[in-house]
């Protein structure tokens, strides 16, 4: 299946920092990216879709200015975790998907990333 | 407004038996549904998926089941194995948004 990468794995910031978190598809090119939010023991909160090129669709109740997606190509989606609080610690997901009719369309995730706010 | 709803948190079965997890969408509209398996600190895995013209697709120990009229789908496993240990998810690929998850314990 088609391999989707995220960078880094874990991360550790102080509060007030930024924090960035990248998506790659490594085998195929991804359309559209989305991105989730796993609170411990709950399920997959998607925060927002973004197309390649193209502004983010956020989600209701997802601070657009506080978790900055940027999606400039096909294989590479960012979030950006700003002025990060502990309340913003969790497990981010990302997923991507080719475009219709390819063999990548439907979604493939990444491992996750792990932020903690200290 | 949750359109793709799983209701039960968790299930524990026994190995060798039967697991049934269920699945219950609001929207008529869509026509693609898909299970996915995550373990903990892990992104889900693709598991198994199923058409709106099909009411049965199966792999292996995997079956999910669609009835549309009821806008219900189940995915079963036999036999369950202790390795099926994790949380599964529903979607409908119309809308990319997850049912709570079902946490699936098979025990020894």
């Amino acid at each position: 299946g088609a391999v989707v990468s995220q960078h880094p794995s874990r991360v550790i910031c102080k509060s007030g920092t930024s924090v960035k978190i990248e998506c790659r598809s490594l085998d195929f090119q991804a359309t559209t990216m989305f991105w989730y939010r796993q609170f411990p023991k709950k399920s997959l909160m998607l925060m927002a879709t973004s197309n390649e090129g193209s502004k983010a669709t956020y989600e209701q109740g997802v601070e657009k200015d506080k978790f900055l997606i940027n999606h400039a190509s096909l294989t590479l989606s960012t979030l950006t975790v700003t002025s990060a609080h502990p309340e913003d610690s969790s497990f981010y997901i990302c997923s991507a998907k080719g475009p219709s009719g390819s063999r990548a369309d439907t979604q493939y995730f990444g491992p996750g990333t792990r932020l903690t706010v200290l | 407004d949750q359109q793709v709803k799983q209701n039960s948190p968790s299930l524990s079965v026994q190995e060798g038996r039967i697991s049934i997890l269920n699945c219950d969408y609001t929207n008529s509209m869509f026509d693609y549904f898909l299970w996915y398996k995550k373990y903990p600190a892990e992104g889900p895995t693709f598991l198994i998926s199923i058409s709106s013209i099909k009411d049965k697709n199966e792999d292996g120990r995997f079956t999910v089941f669609l009835n549309k009229s009821a806008k219900h789908l189940s995915l079963h496993i036999v036999p369950s194995q202790p390795g099926d240990s994790a949380v599964y998810f529903c979607a409908a690929n119309n809308d990319m948004r997850f049912g709570a998850g079902t946490r699936l314990t098979v025990k020894p």
